[in-house]
């Protein structure tokens, strides 16, 4: 199995534009969790589908950012429009539901830089 | 609400020593799984172990080993002689009923030839 897929690996963007990363999660894993990891704030929990269907997105940290799951193997992240502070490690997991309590395996993450 | 410290921030050995790794959780919820990832410098997490609520059977992998204790809400990673190969940040993590993972805030390992 290729594992979690994420694209970029590497994102350099200037303020005020939009960023879409996107994930590829493993073929059969039917829960997708987007994560951010910063210095000051660790690892976040950003949102999550379930099915292809967002289930807790309290995470999101304002309506500039945006997260949609058309079909179960692909997932997208969106910022619009980032700022310097949006600048993080973004991860992509998926795991095996519907038991809640399984390993998510992480993708290799998109370090964004926003100038 | 559920938590995960990570009391020591950074911890530096010499190659062979063993290094203990605190994790120490809150949580209400009666059933929880407990993890252990490990990040090394290239950025990839890692899934190491999980260990759930109602088996507090201590693990041995290796040169890993785990020892989980619900009376004092713990659950500490030992590296058994360590290796330069093991330098990484090490997250400790829960998950309860919603299937939301939190993390504890990581420990720094740098193992010195």
């Amino acid at each position: 199995d290729a594992g979690v897929i994420q694209s970029p690996r590497h994102e350099v963007t200037e303020m005020g534009q939009e960023v879409t990363l996107r994930c590829k999660p493993i073929s059969g894993h039917n829960s997708l969790f987007w994560y951010r990891q910063t210095m000051m704030r660790g690892l976040e929990l950003l949102i999550y589908f379930n099915n292809n269907v967002p289930i807790d997105d309290s995470g999101m940290p304002e309506d500039r950012f945006s997260a949609k799951m058309p079909n179960a193997s692909f997932s997208t992240l969106k910022i619009q429009p980032s700022e310097p502070r949006d600048s993080a490690v973004y991860f992509c997991a998926s795991s095996l539901a519907p038991r809640a309590y399984n390993e998510q395996f992480f993708g290799p993450g998109t370090r964004l830089t926003v100038l | 609400a559920q938590k995960v410290t990570q009391a020591q921030t950074e911890i530096s050995v010499v190659e062979k020593e063993d290094v203990t790794l605190d994790c120490v959780y809150e949580t209400r919820d009666t059933t929880y799984y407990l993890f252990w990832y490990k990040q090394p410098p290239s950025g990839e997490l890692v899934f190491l172990i999980r260990r759930n609520s109602f088996d507090e059977q201590n693990e041995i992998s290796g040169r890993y080993s785990w020892n989980f204790q619900k009376s004092t809400s713990s659950f500490n990673f030992t590296i058994t002689a360590s290796q330069v190969v093991d330098s990484a940040v090490y997250f400790c993590a829960l998950i309860t009923a919603g299937n939301k993972l939190t993390f504890g805030g990581g420990t720094r390992v740098l193992v010195k030839p």
